[in-house]
């Protein structure tokens, strides 16, 4: 059964530090999506990618987020330094081009910046 | 930018069926409807998918009328397991410049 894994799935750590999400789409997919969600915002699109390149990353602030995908199988998100409010759980999920909106998405990590 | 509207809540008996109707007016020409179910501490599922017309799988149905300024999803005969949010998405994920927009989601509550 093909899935999205995640890690870590849990993560708390002090702002300003350096915090690096990863994410391993299933096999075969060419997009992947890093959502945020929270309370307040909902789940927030921050960036995807196809075929490796990344076509927009638009919902994701550029100062202090970094998104890529060094291989097919590997994608990160990358937050330096932390702030508290980027508390959230991130999401990731992949899917095909070609078969409209159909993504599967990963557990998640919960990110807590203290 | 397709952006959806649907209620924020609703509840329902078990047993009974279950519409929930997303509205997106500005939806463009090669974009999907496509629903979301989603449980406390888990991602999004992907429930079902549709671009005119009607749509039936094993867990629900989408309607969509011939403007395509709405649809509606469908759970027949709901159980408590249905409780969830359910989320109306719009776009095209193979569009170069598309922005897939998730709304605030509909929670549903099923009660005995």
């Amino acid at each position: 059964d093909a899935r999205v894994t995640q890690t870590p799935r849990d993560k708390v750590t002090e702002m300003g530090q350096e915090v690096t999400m990863r994410c391993q789409p299933i096999l075969g997919h060419n997009t992947v999506f890093w959502y945020r969600q929270t309370m307040m915002q909902g789940l927030e699109l921050l960036a995807y990618f196809r075929n490796r390149a990344p076509l927009d990353d638009s919902g994701m602030p550029k100062d202090r987020f970094s998104a890529e995908m060094p291989d097919a199988t590997l994608a990160t998100l990358k937050i330096q330094p932390s702030e508290p409010r980027d508390s959230a759980v991130y999401f990731c999920a992949s899917g095909s081009s070609g078969r409209g909106n159909e993504q599967f998405f990963g557990p998640g990590t919960r990110l807590t910046v203290l | 930018l397709a952006k959806t509207t649907q209620p924020i809540s609703m509840d329902s008996y078990e047993g009974q069926e279950v519409n929930i109707t997303c509205s997106h007016n500005n939806i463009a020409t090669n974009d999907y409807i496509t629903w979301y179910q989603q449980f406390p501490s888990q991602g999004p599922r992907f429930i079902i998918q549709g671009y005119k017309t009607k749509v039936t799988n094993e867990v629900a149905s989408l309607f969509i009328p011939a403007d395509r300024k709405s649809s509606t999803l469908s759970l027949p005969r709901v159980s408590l397991s249905d409780t969830a949010v359910y989320y109306c998405l719009v776009g095209d994920m193979t569009g170069t410049a598309s922005k897939l927009t998730f709304g605030t989601g509909t929670r549903l509550q099923v009660t005995l």
